[in-house]
């Protein structure tokens, strides 16, 4: 089945750094990803779509200019935490569809746990 | 009111027992419902798409009413290995066909 990497798998930084997670499809073009954010114990709360070759679609309550996202070719994906701070300790997960329909099936990278200190 | 809703459990059953969760989803309009199974701080995957004539994998059955707007999920003969959170997911009719999760329904098999 289709495959999606996303790496780093955890991440220990400082605050005021920035941290950037890549997600990639291995074996399928995806035009569109999806970025997650997960807090302990809560549902996974979508953060933003990406778009290959256009910005991206953030959704309400999170800055764009916090969370950086570039989707430069139809298999990567990436999220640029700017000068995280503690509460940016999150998981952070990214997904994509092999093909564009609803019914599609939503294969998800491993996920990146950010530790911000 | 949350788009997808789901009881958080955590529902602590014996080995054997069987089990029901619910999911109710505020938007009329959606049109494709998942059930994914996430284990801590694993990717969701997914378990089974839900049919609006109902269906059934192996120990698993899913339901949909569209009247009511409700989901659910029957895991018969639990095994200790189907302690998980289950994720009610739901398609949200915006550009892009989002995925909506609910907030999972934590299951707890026991021996």
């Amino acid at each position: 089945g289709a495959v999606v990497s996303q790496h780093p798998s955890w991440v220990i930084c400082k605050s005021g750094t920035s941290v950037k997670i890549e997600c990639r499809s291995l074996d399928f073009q995806a035009t569109t990803m999806f970025w997650y954010r997960q807090f302990p114990k809560q549902s996974l709360m979508l953060m933003a779509t990406s778009n290959e070759g256009s910005k991206a679609t953030y959704e309400q309550g999170v800055e764009k200019d916090k969370f950086l996202i570039n989707h430069a070719s139809l298999t990567l994906s990436t999220l640029t935490v700017t000068s995280a701070h503690p509460e940016d300790s999150s998981f952070y997960i990214c997904s994509a569809r092999p093909g564009g329909g609803i019914n599609e099936k939503l294969f998800f990278g491993s996920g990146t746990q950010l530790s911000v200190l | 009111r949350k788009e997808v809703e789901q009881d958080p459990g955590p529902f602590n059953v014996p080995e054997g027992a069987t089990v029901a969760f619910n999911c109710t989803y505020s938007n009329s309009a959606s049109q494709s419902f998942f059930w994914y199974r996430q284990d801590c701080r694993k990717e969701p995957k997914l378990l089974m798409s839900v049919y609006s004539s109902g269906n059934e994998d192996g120990r698993f059955t899913a339901q949909l009413n569209r009247a009511s707007q409700y989901i659910s999920l029957l895991i018969r003969d639990s095994k200790l290995s189907d302690s998980a959170t289950y994720l009610c997911v739901v398609n949200t009719p915006r550009g892009g066909n989002m995925l909506t999760f609910g907030g999972g329904t934590r299951l707890m098999v026991k021996p």
